[in-house]
């Protein structure tokens, strides 16, 4: 079943703006981690944050995670044309045996 | 290349086929999966392999059949399937079940078509 929900489901920029893009989840979890998807192609797997963690950053990347709130956001500074793709939250909690994905949000960014 | 490798990419087959397909990683990984990928719709989990074994089967209907010969090969075996069953499939793979601190490892996927 589905854990991660994000949020928007669309998102268009133009290249240097920021996009940010937030995933609620329902159960506690170990860790949550984000992926991005280039069209029809595989995820690739962009950072993860625990659930002790509050923050986190990868280059352009900051994850946030709000254990209270069962959310977290992905900030992208500065963002590319290259950095169009779906991006997903997927969640691993202590009694599944996997993660779970959301439906994702479409980034476009415009040149 | 993530190192997880995927084949077919694309495959067409007719609702009365018999195809399959492969995953391979050699990233040294002991836990395999399968999804499916449908449009707009959340990455769905099909089967999970844990050394070779398979743990979860989420409700899958028996014209998917997995096979896990060892814990580099995935692989899922199709037949008789129905036009609504297609989408991209994708494989993934972590160091351990359920406890991926460097996250999971994907295939580039297979988009299937059954016509």
């Amino acid at each position: 079943s589905q854990q991660g929900e994000e949020d928007p489901q669309a998102l268009s920029i133009q290249e240097g703006e920021n996009a940010t893009m937030n995933c609620s989840y329902k159960t506690s979890i170990n860790n949550l981690q984000w992926y991005r998807q280039n069209s029809g192609r595989g995820l690739v797997h962009l950072i993860l944050i625990r659930s002790n963690e509050r923050e986190k950053h990868s280059g352009r990347l900051r994850v946030t995670l709000d254990t209270s709130k069962k959310s977290s956001s992905l900030l992208i500074t500065a963002s590319r044309a290259a950095d169009t793709a779906s991006y997903f939250c997927a969640t691993e909690t202590y009694n599944n045996n996997d993660m779970r994905f959301g439906a994702g949000t479409r980034l476009t960014v415009k040149p | 290349e993530t190192g997880v490798t995927q084949t077919p990419r694309h495959l067409v087959m007719g609702m009365t086929n018999k195809k399959s397909l492969k995953c391979e990683q050699h990233l040294g990984h002991n836990a395999m999966y399968w999804y499916k990928q449908s449009a707009k719709k959340p990455l769905e989990l099909m089967f999970v392999y844990s050394l070779e074994e398979r743990v979860e089967n989420n409700s899958v209907p028996s014209r998917f059949s997995p096979e896990c010969p060892n814990s580099s090969h995935l692989f899922l075996h199709l037949h008789t399937l129905q036009p609504e069953d297609s989408a991209l499939y994708l494989c993934a793979s972590s160091q351990d079940m359920g406890r991926s601190s460097n996250g999971y490892t994907f295939g580039s996927g297979t988009r299937l078509t059954v016509v």
